[in-house]
């Protein structure tokens, strides 16, 4: 499993858009790219996966190197809600893998 | 769909003691997943199950730890003679593999605390 370096904090003010990085420079071809967050007191919850290119959904949008080794989870209009600890993290696709979790990035919105 | 529920979300053990985790994963979820969780480690694996069969358990603590999963709807993390190294949140999750959805579920975790 791909290991993964995520910046350990950030900090956006309500309505920012907010981009959180992780390089994944030993990805392997049969990996993928997920993203989960955590509010205190509850388990991580799935926001966004991705392959290749570009990836978006109703909560986030992903963007990925050509070389896949870095993506950028896209956070539109932060609000207070969005507090959390975002991880990163790079395993087979199937559901069927344990995953292998780094810090994440604690990210702080300010009102 | 509750997802994932874990009981107790609170349990309070002395040293010595026996606690025993609960988790019931999502209906029609096949795979079984528990993680342990701690300021100084973060998130570790500790093992998985597919439709009840154990496939991994790198991350189980090779004593005192046990897992199983008698039937498809619950699965049972036991933690033998609690030390205080022991407290922690226990995370159970679970997916549907096979289906070309990969997301995992978790739940809302077990708080131990060894006393």
């Amino acid at each position: 499993l791909a290991k993964t370096t995520q910046p350990p904090s950030m900090e956006a003010y309500e309505g920012q858009e907010v981009n959180v990085s992780c390089s994944h420079t030993n990805i392997a071809t049969s990996e993928y790219i997920y993203w989960y967050r955590q509010v205190p007191h509850q388990g991580p919850q799935f926001i966004i996966q991705g392959y290749k290119d570009y990836v978006v959904n109703e909560v986030a949008s992903l963007f990925i190197s050509a070389d896949r080794k870095l993506s950028t989870l896209s956070l539109p209009w932060v609000s207070l809600r969005d507090a959390a600890v975002y991880y990163c993290i790079v395993t087979v696709y199937t559901g069927n893998y344990k995953y292998v979790f780094g810090a994440g990035t604690r990210l702080k919105v300010i009102a | 769909n509750a997802g994932v529920i874990q009981t107790p979300r609170h349990k309070v053990t002395g040293k010595g003691q026996e606690a025993t985790l609960w988790c019931e994963p999502i209906s029609g979820h096949s795979a079984v997943f528990w993680y342990r969780q701690t300021i100084v480690q973060g998130l570790e694996f500790l093992t998985y199950f597919r439709n009840q069969a154990p496939i991994d358990d790198s991350g189980m603590p090779k004593e005192r730890f046990s897992a199983q999963m008698p039937n498809q709807s619950h699965s049972t993390l036991k933690i033998q003679s609690t030390q205080p190294q022991d407290s922690a949140v226990y995370l159970c999750a679970s997916s549907r593999p096979g289906t070309g959805k990969s997301e995992v579920f978790f739940g809302k975790g077990t708080r131990l605390t060894v006393v």
